[in-house]
């Protein structure tokens, strides 16, 4: 389940579950959104995008999809792996036209064996 | 590797001292980005390069901060007079269009002012 850590919300989940991570976002206008895996003591790494005029978009074991009636986004891993275990942040950018992207303030998965 | 390079990986200041963080971007890229990631926290926009040219500044949190890209490859990030508030990991990202399939960041430099 889903608990408020110290300074990150954090999702456990068992081996081989599906795991479902959540973001809101802040900005009607954002046409364009990434999701970053980042694990400690390394910079954030991309695993999946989606552009506004889509609500879902599928890659290798994961799954984002898109609301924006409720400014919602997710993403979906299948079949949890201990390798998945890291920080997960959302990021849109507000500005069509620039690159100021803004991050979640991220969610953290536990991977229990 | 051929994947974005940051230097120093960790940097202990004194509070009011000036310090220039490094970032190496993967060869070819035109697109450079600064990030600060507090701790606990998501990546917080710095600024943008394309090749040399800076092009959004926006999130410099003050004029203590200053980059530059004079070469259109690396790029420097000055903090001067730093103060305790500036400790963070600082994270730079390059990239042939912007942030997204085609950018990659770098594993930061953590900056730690006592």
């Amino acid at each position: 389940g889903e608990s408020v850590g110290l300074h990150l919300p954090t999702l456990s989940v068992q081996e081989g579950d599906n795991s479902i991570i959540n973001c809101a976002y802040s900005n009607s206008a954002s046409d364009y959104f990434i999701w970053y895996k980042q694990e400690s003591g390394k910079g954030p790494q991309f695993i999946i995008d989606i552009r506004s005029n889509m609500d879902k978009r599928q890659g290798q074991r994961v799954t984002v999809l898109l609301n924006k009636t409720v400014k919602h986004l997710s993403l979906q891993i299948a079949a949890t792996q201990p390798g998945d275990s890291a920080v997960y942040f959302c990021a849109e950018n507000p500005d069509n036209y620039g690159q100021n992207f803004v991050f979640g303030p991220g969610t953290r998965l536990s991977v229990l064996p | 590797g051929a994947g974005v390079s940051q230097s120093p990986r960790y940097k202990v200041a004194k509070r009011g001292q000036d310090v220039a963080l490094r970032c190496d971007p993967i060869s070819g890229h035109v697109s450079l980005f600064w990030y600060q990631q507090a701790l606990g926290q998501g990546p917080e926009f710095l600024t943008y390069f394309q090749n040399e040219a800076q092009l959004d500044k926006s999130g410099l949190p003050s004029d203590r901060f200053f980059a530059e890209r004079p070469e259109g490859s690396v790029s420097t990030l000055k903090i001067q007079r730093t103060q305790q508030e500036d400790s963070a990991v600082y994270l730079c990202a390059s990239g042939t269009r912007g942030l997204g399939t085609e950018a990659f960041f770098g594993q930061g430099t953590r900056l730690t002012v006592v």
